[in-house]
């Protein structure tokens, strides 16, 4: 069964400084995965996806992950953090079958600090 | 273009009370999963429906159920409410191709007394 793990609960960078938030999945099958944030109230948003296309996936506001297969890995980075960054990360992987099930991790906080 | 929209945004109800969780899907998405998010953790499947027919269930008991309409829009019931049915319940769409990604709502905030 696929699951993902997501290291660290809380995680505080300074403005400026590189964000690292790290995901490991579990899969038989070749995954696809997902980044998504989510701000106080909202839902969630779509930052990057990995599709077994290029192992670098860019996203939106400056975020990126490699996905890694002899690692089982797919962290995202953002090389200068900023204050609006700060929100909740979730790591996803879409399950394979009939229907399109994701399975989230527990999530990341990340806090920015000026 | 309007994105996946819920109603009501919060609910208040007391234990053993029937609640239903409203769903319109971005325009061209035949696909609708419904998740419940509790505090502190990450968002956990309950239903996917697709052309109005349930294609996926997650591990949740028979008092929830759903249901899609012609028009793509799904609703979200659970019956006989517990305390522990007090979470964020999000709803998002999609076009059903494996790997094309979700997109989510703001969700219904149900709180049980």
């Amino acid at each position: 069964a696929q699951s993902v793990t997501q290291l660290g609960s809380h995680v505080s960078v300074s403005e400026g400084a590189l964000v690292l938030l790290r995901c490991n999945y579990s899969s038989s099958v070749p995954p696809y995965l997902f980044w998504y944030v989510q701000y106080p109230n909202q839902g969630l948003q779509l930052l990057l996806k990995y599709t077994s296309a290029a192992t670098l996936v860019k996203g939106i506001n400056g975020f990126e992950a490699e996905f890694k297969k002899s690692e089982t890995s797919f962290h995202l980075t953002k090389p200068s953090a900023h204050m609006s960054d700060a929100a909740e990360y979730f790591c996803a992987v879409s399950v394979q079958g009939g229907s399109e099930k994701l399975v989230f991790g527990k999530g990341t906080k990340l806090t920015v600090n000026p | 273009d309007a994105g996946v929209t819920q109603s009501p945004t919060h609910l208040i109800k007391t234990r053993g009370q029937h609640v239903t969780l409203r769903c319109s899907p971005i325009s061209g998405h035949k696909s609708v999963s419904w998740y419940q998010q509790v505090l502190g953790q990450g968002p956990q499947f309950i239903f996917q429906y697709y052309e109005k027919e349930e294609r996926g269930r997650g591990n949740f008991p028979d008092r929830f159920s759903a249901r899609q309409f012609p028009n793509y829009s799904s609703e979200l019931n659970v019956n006989a409410l517990l305390l522990g049915d007090s979470a964020l319940y999000l709803c998002a769409s999609s076009l059903l191709n494996r790997g094309q990604p979700q997109h989510f709502g703001d969700g219904t905030r149900l709180s049980i007394l």
